[in-house]
């Protein structure tokens, strides 16, 4: 069972669109972080958000965490061809620093210019 | 910023051979890493917790005999693909915390990955 469910799963979209990405589950997280993945190299850490409802800006990125801790967003305004990768989702389950991070599916986003 | 790094980045082995892969926190103690295996175009599965010292731990599903994991020392975590068979090509990444800001939020810092290709 995937315990994050990221959707869409791939986005084409032109330069200058704007776009939502979400990332859904039915477990309560402590934290959800989100990364961004080019082909061949790890992923990087773009946020993490950790109180309900907190909303954090990066440049044109917005992050959203839900009220319940539940589920989160990535909003991206004006979207650039430099834009395009692979966006995860991962959350913690359990407070502690020896807790891995389960990953969404992840969305291929792809910017078009 | 934290460091770490992951050799080789390819490998491609016959059949039937071992594959050791290296992961190595370069600025920063790792009592604790872990290892992550990805599909072409999916996302990233936690195969093991690997603990400095001590036994890893292996997700369900994961053939702990045929994925050795050694964590020797506080930098250095070793994942071995043993017999390794086409299946296994995958992409293998490893990834750990900084204990300086060690908590269930602080980020994992990744490897750049090893791209296994079984022939």
């Amino acid at each position: 069972t995937q315990l994050l469910e990221q959707s869409p799963q791939f986005l084409s979209i032109q330069e200058g669109e704007n776009l939502t990405v979400y990332c859904n589950s039915s477990s309560v997280f402590s934290s959800l972080q989100w990364y961004r993945q080019e082909p061949g190299e790890g992923p990087v850490l773009l946020v993490t958000v950790v109180t309900g409802g907190e909303v954090k800006k990066l440049k044109r990125l917005t992050f959203q965490f839900g009220d319940a801790r539940k589920d989160s967003s990535l909003h991206i305004t004006a979207a650039q061809p430099g834009d395009t990768g692979l966006y995860l989702c991962a959350g913690a389950l359990r407070l502690a620093g020896n807790t891995p991070l389960v990953f969404g599916k992840g969305t291929r986003l792809s910017v078009i210019a | 910023g934290a460091v770490v790094s992951q050799h080789p980045s390819w490998v491609i082995c016959k059949s039937g051979t071992s594959v050791k892969i290296e992961c190595r926190s370069l600025d920063f103690q790792a009592t604790t890493m872990f290892w992550y295996r990805q599909f072409p175009k999916q996302s990233l599965m936690l195969m093991a917790t690997s603990n400095e010292g001590s036994k890893a731990t292996y997700e369900q599903g994961v053939e702990k005999d045929k994925f050795l994991i050694n964590h020797a020392s506080l930098t250095l975590s070793t994942l071995t693909v043993t017999s390794a068979h086409p299946e296994d090509s995958s992409f293998y990444i490893c990834s750990a915390r900084d204990p300086r800001y060690s908590s269930y939020n602080s980020p994992l810092h990744f490897g750049n990955g090893t791209r296994l290709t079984v022939t």
